[in-house]
């Protein structure tokens, strides 16, 4: 149990498109979701927290506007990079917390966003 | 703020046993977490353990954390080639719900 799937797996755009990510929870509710960036040296960003049903919170130096994030179920979360740029290529991971018992995060394989 | 910190770096010989360490500057630590990432993937939770545990046992794996010194380690026993990849530790206290503070990850090479 506990899976969590994104789409796409990976995605190439020219600069200045959009692109939406979607994370979903396969096999439970997720109440928050995670939206998290990893750079290439690994480490892990936190980008924002998204909760079902409300507005989400984004980390400090997270452009609102840039990434938009909609968690309009307890099963699904959408990250959209608006007007994609070069430097936004990088690779998107999603996790979900479950609402019931603590057995940590659960993550997506992850997104690789290349934008041209 | 939180941090949490890791050696980047650790090679072992297969057969061995690996010992990855960790250390946490949040005292209202509640649950502590190992999670491993193979190449182009996410990260997959490994094993955890709540704060007021010294020690937890999983098939090869065991988790020791001394509250103390706020360190975390994690042991692999016959440590395979399979295991290469990169572990995060990460901690979380009990405030913001599901919210973890993760390390910059080491990475285990598992040399035949």
């Amino acid at each position: 149990g506990a899976v969590v799937s994104q789409h796409p797996s990976r995605v190439i755009c020219k600069s200045g498109t959009s692109v939406k990510i979607e994370c979903r929870s396969l096999d439970f509710q997720a109440t928050t979701m995670f939206w998290y960036r990893q750079f290439p040296k690994k480490s892990l960003m936190l980008m924002a927290t998204s909760n079902e049903g409300s507005k989400a919170t984004y980390e400090q130096g997270v452009e609102k506007d840039k990434f938009l994030i909609n968690h309009a179920s307890l099963t699904l979360s959408t990250l959209t990079v608006t007007s994609a740029h070069p430097e936004d290529s990088s690779f998107y991971i999603c996790s979900a917390t479950r609402t019931s018992g603590d057995k940590g995060q659960f993550f997506g394989p992850g997104t690789r966003l290349t934008v041209l | 703020g939180e941090d949490v910190e890791q050696s980047l770096f650790l090679s072992v010989r297969e057969g061995d046993s690996s010992v990855i360490n960790c250390t946490y500057t949040d005292s209202s630590s509640t649950y502590l977490y190992w999670y491993k990432q193979e190449p182009g993937a996410g990260l997959q939770l490994l094993t955890y353990i709540f704060s007021n545990m010294d020690m937890k046992q999983d098939q090869r794996l065991t988790v020791l954390l001394n509250k103390k010194d706020k360190h975390l380690s994690l042991r692999i026993a016959d440590t395979q080639t399979g295991d290469s990849a990169i572990y995060f530790c990460a901690e979380r206290g009990d405030t913001n719900a599901g919210k973890s503070t993760f390390g910059d990850g080491t990475t285990l090479t598992v040399k035949p």
